[in-house]
C-alpha cells in the first residue's frame, strides 16, 4: 500500500466548473498537508499548505483535511483554463514530504 | 521571494559521460535542499537530503556513488549523474526549505536528463 494515494484522472471540467482533488493517507504521523500546482515541464508551485484537520480557503482554492479519515481534499471554484495542470498533494511529519501521483485537470474553455 | 532555480533546463549527453546539475537559492539561503526525481506522469521521488557542509543523505535504493551530491554553500547544491546511461533520463527537481519555516519548501525549475 502507498503511503499517499491519489486518483491520477485525468479530470476534465467546463471552465466555471468547481475542481474536486483528494488524497488519502495511511501514517496518522502526517502533520502538515500541502496542495502542489505543476505545469508540464516545470517544477510544482505550492497552493496551499494546512497543519489542522478543518478548511482553509485562499480565493478560488479551498483546502479540506480530515485526520480522522486520513483523507485531504483540494476544491478549486470558478475554474479557469489556466487552471489546467496536474495537483500534487503532499504530506509530511518533519521535512521530508511524501506526494501523491498527481491528478491531471484539464479546464475546457 | 522564495526563488529556486535550475541549470540547466535541459541536456542530453551521451551515455557514459557525467552530467552535473546546479541548484541555486536566489533570494534566501536553505541549510537544506531535496533532490527529486519525476518519471513521466508519475510523481516526485525524493532522491537525497543535502545538507550545507555535510555529507548528502540517501533515500533508499538510491546509488550515491552514481548520483553525487555536493551542497557547498547556503544558496548551492550540484546533483552530479555519473557514468549516465539511458535509464537516467528523466526530470530531475530540486526544493530548498528555508531555515525557520517548518516544513516549507519552494521548488526549482526542473532539469531534463536525456541519455542517449
Amino acid at each position: 500500500q502507498k503511503e499517499v494515494e491519489q486518483d491520477p484522472g485525468p479530470l476534465s471540467v467546463p471552465e466555471g466548473a468547481i475542481v474536486s482533488l483528494n488524497c488519502t493517507y495511511s501514517n496518522s504521523a502526517f502533520q502538515y498537508f500541502m496542495w502542489y500546482r505543476q505545469y508540464s515541464r516545470k517544477g510544482p508551485e505550492l497552493l496551499m499548505y494546512t497543519y489542522s484537520s478543518g478548511n482553509k480557503e485562499d480565493g478560488r482554492f479551498t483546502a479540506q483535511v480530515d485526520k480522522s479519515s486520513k483523507y485531504i481534499s483540494l476544491f478549486i471554484r470558478d475554474s479557469q483554463p489556466s487552471d489546467s495542470a496536474t495537483y500534487l498533494c503532499a504530506m509530511t511529519n518533519d521535512y521530508k514530504l511524501s506526494f501523491g501521483a498527481g491528478t491531471t485537470v484539464t479546464v475546457r474553455a | 521571494g522564495a526563488v529556486v532555480s535550475q541549470h540547466p533546463s535541459w541536456v542530453i549527453c551521451k551515455s557514459g559521460t557525467s552530467v552535473k546539475i546546479e541548484c541555486r537559492s536566489l533570494d534566501f539561503q536553505a541549510t537544506t535542499m531535496f533532490w527529486y526525481r519525476q518519471f513521466p506522469k508519475k510523481s516526485l521521488m525524493l532522491m537525497a537530503t543535502s545538507n550545507e557542509g555535510s555529507k548528502a543523505t540517501y533515500e533508499q535504493g538510491v546509488e550515491k556513488d552514481k548520483f553525487l551530491i555536493n551542497h557547498a554553500s547556503l544558496t548551492l547544491s550540484t546533483l552530479t549523474v555519473t557514468s549516465a546511461h539511458p535509464e537516467d533520463s528523466s526530470f530531475y527537481i530540486c526544493s530548498a526549505w528555508i531555515s525557520g519555516r517548518y516544513n516549507e519548501q519552494f521548488f526549482g525549475p526542473g532539469t531534463r536528463l536525456t541519455v542517449l
